[in-house]
């Protein structure tokens, strides 16, 4: 799986929307970009994923350059609820892929009131 | 949604104490993962299991064991827990195929052994 690069720690205004980037230059061809956080003290909570297109749920938006080199997740009104660390992580698809994930550091969030 | 259960938040045991962490989902997934978390190191793979019965080590199995006697449950045995056994863990499922799927995590047990 390819590595991935964050900000180690980013504030955020609550009502604002936070913008976390990650970079992932080694990304190949087959490799899907997910992003999990985990709230301190509790499990990872799966956010959002995409391929190549911007991906759109209930909690996020997921924003892929077109080269795939990098990715931004949006949280578009956060809330106090919403600190947490945040984990880009590269997956190669396929049946084959790998089973385990593997989290880098992280982008340790704090909103701000 | 999916929800994946483990039987304690907190634990805390003796040195060579026989542990039991349960895991329990409720979405028929065929894939289930014990990992434990530790400052520093991130999250590393213990045990997981694509199938009842079935299990495959994952890269730190030594000192824990595993059984999946039903599709639902899949439990880590510590057989005689150690101090540098104390960690948080974490049980994740996910369905079966393609790799790219979800994983799900569980709410986590902090286990402290004294």
């Amino acid at each position: 799986d390819a590595k991935t690069t964050q900000p180690p720690s980013m504030d955020c205004a609550e009502g604002r929307a936070a913008n976390l980037p990650c970079n992932h230059s080694t990304i190949s061809g087959n490799e899907y970009v997910y992003w999990y956080r985990q709230i301190h003290s509790q499990g990872p909570q799966y956010i959002i994923h995409g391929l190549k297109n911007n991906e759109t749920n209930e909690m996020a938006s997921l924003i892929i350059t077109e080269d795939r080199k990098s990715s931004t997740l949006i949280l578009p009104h956060a809330t106090l609820r919403d600190t947490a660390v945040y984990y880009c992580i590269v997956r190669a698809g396929g049946f084959q892929g790998a089973q385990k994930l593997v989290f880098g550091q992280g982008t340790r969030l704090t909103i701000n009131p | 949604d999916v929800k994946v259960t483990q039987s304690s938040r907190y634990l805390v045991k003796r040195t060579g104490e026989k542990v039991f962490l349960e895991c329990v989902q409720d979405m028929d997934h065929e894939n289930m993962f014990w990992y434990r978390q530790d400052p520093g190191l991130g999250l590393r793979l213990i045990y997981f299991s694509y199938d009842v019965k079935m299990k495959e080590k994952g890269d730190i199995p030594e000192g824990y064991s595993v059984s999946r006697e039903k599709k639902e449950r899949f439990s880590l045995i510590l057989e005689s827990a150690s101090t540098n056994q104390t960690s948080m863990y974490l049980c994740a499922s996910r369905r079966g195929g393609r790799s790219t799927d979800t994983q799900y995590f569980g709410p986590g047990t902090r286990l402290t052994v004294l």
